[in-house]
């Protein structure tokens, strides 16, 4: 069985960093891509980062690059999120994602809440 | 950017009703699209995708069709638990866009 947990959220404050790891079991962790989607109160689903099995291609949607950085490490079976200068509009709920088959968002994890604020 | 716009915001209907929920994509996006339900307080789950391939363990009263530009998502017949919102994806283009959500709820 799949299963995605996410850890690392809180209350940061802007200017602020945090970084968001999920811990992956039940698949081969190398074998496929990952991604971490948010969702902001109330709102709607927004892709961030997207990251390949082996590591070494990332993707990143424009407002966040620069300041967040995707990476993994295949030994742990573990997925990270960097964030940097963060801003108020980056609080919500963040999802680690599995992409088993390319470009959709198959498994989910259950999501950490990151609330940036003074 | 490819813009997806789901329509209609918020569908009202009763269990047993056919559910028609629309995505419209800014620019072709061939076949793949992809349809997503998220429930109140969890995470979304796959349902649809490459237009009409059901995921695993999704109950076949969900039917996806469409190609190109115009995407539709069915409900044969609503069962309690399918009351949720309904997210559309596409996975031509960097960056991967949703819709902005179609919310059915119980009439």
């Amino acid at each position: 069985e799949v299963q995605l947990l996410e850890s690392g959220g809180g209350l940061v404050q802007p200017g602020g960093s945090l970084r968001l790891s999920c811990a992956a079991s039940g698949f081969t962790f190398s074998t496929y891509g990952m991604s971490w989607v948010r969702q902001a109160p109330g709102k709607g689903l927004e892709w961030v980062s997207a990251i390949s099995g082996g590591g070494d291609v990332t993707y990143y949607a424009d407002s966040v690059k620069g300041r967040f950085t995707i990476s993994r490490d295949n030994s742990k079976n573990t997925l990270y999120l960097q964030m940097n200068s963060l801003r108020a509009e980056d609080t919500a709920v963040y999802y680690c994602v599995l992409i088993a088959v390319p470009g959709y968002f198959h498994y989910w994890g259950q999501g950490t809440r990151v609330s940036v604020s003074s | 950017e490819i813009v997806l716009t789901q329509s209609p915001a918020t569908l009202s209907l009763s269990p047993g009703e056919r559910a028609t929920l629309s995505c419209r994509a800014s620019q072709s996006v061939s076949r793949y699209l992809a349809w997503y339900q998220q429930k109140p307080g969890q995470a979304p789950r796959l349902l649809i995708y490459d237009a009409s391939n059901r995921a695993t363990g999704i109950p076949a009263r969900f039917s996806g069709s469409g190609s190109g530009t115009d995407f539709t998502l069915t409900i044969s017949s609503l069962e309690p638990e399918d009351f949720a919102v309904y997210y559309c994806q596409q996975r031509i283009n960097w960056p991967r866009t949703f819709g902005q959500g179609t919310k059915l709820e119980i009439k």
